[in-house]
């Protein structure tokens, strides 16, 4: 079973609107990472959040993690065709040097 | 781009042929990590390696051995190639820092078994 639930799973928006992808797990996260994918390329290293109540922003990106360190979100603001790619969330687990992924958002900003 | 290659970029084989792909890392990390990537299950660890032929068995790992000869290349074979095989080979590295770790990603190799 996938331990790590993203939603949504394809995202359309206009250029210049906000946007937020979640990513839950049913653990205790101990490590949250962000990542974006072009399509067709390798994954790029977005932010990682520990703390519960963590919140880390990179341009027009914010990367939140709650308090109970079981749910984050991405939210973009002001999108712009440059954002488009899949987004994707992972997680360290504990006590091991394994990771696990969520499936991944897909996103397209139409200019 | 954390110094990470993976060769070869693309491959086409046949079933029941082996298979070997190659990460190469410049920077003396101690972990590296192996994944496939398929439509609707994500990222899926095949195995990791924690040293100099030290080696584990990630979540998908049936069908896939890896070597570890020295620190700057992690090899993954499939022995005998599936068409269940077929997806994107992605490798990692694990970096630690100040703001703690993470991993980074290698371009991909891109795998079709015929």
């Amino acid at each position: 079973s996938q331990e790590l639930e993203q939603s949504p799973q394809s995202l359309i928006v206009q250029e210049g609107k906000n946007l937020t992808i979640n990513c839950t797990s049913s653990k205790t996260l101990y490590g949250l990472y962000w990542y974006k994918q072009k399509y067709g390329e390798g994954l790029i290293f977005l932010m990682m959040l520990q703390k519960g109540g963590e919140e880390k922003s990179h341009e027009k990106i914010t990367a939140k993690l709650d308090e109970k360190k079981q749910q984050s979100s991405l939210h973009i603001t002001a999108s712009q065709p440059s954002h488009a790619g899949i987004y994707l969330c992972g997680a360290s687990r504990l006590l091991t040097y394994k990771y696990i992924f969520g499936t991944g958002t897909r996103l397209k900003v139409l200019a | 781009d954390a110094g990470i290659t993976q060769s070869p970029r693309h491959k086409v084989t046949e079933t029941g042929t082996p298979v070997t792909l190659r990460c190469h890392q410049t920077e003396n990390h101690r972990y590296m990590y192996w994944y496939r990537q398929d439509p609707g299950h994500g990222l899926r660890l095949i195995h990791y390696s924690y040293g100099v032929k030290d080696t584990d068995k990630g979540e998908v790992s049936d069908g896939y051995s890896v070597s570890r000869s020295k620190t700057e290349d992690f090899l993954l074979t499939l022995e005998s190639a599936t068409s269940s095989q077929t997806s994107v080979y992605f490798c990692a590295i694990r970096i630690t820092g100040n703001s703690g770790e993470t991993q980074y990603f290698g371009p991909g190799t891109r795998l079709l078994v015929l």
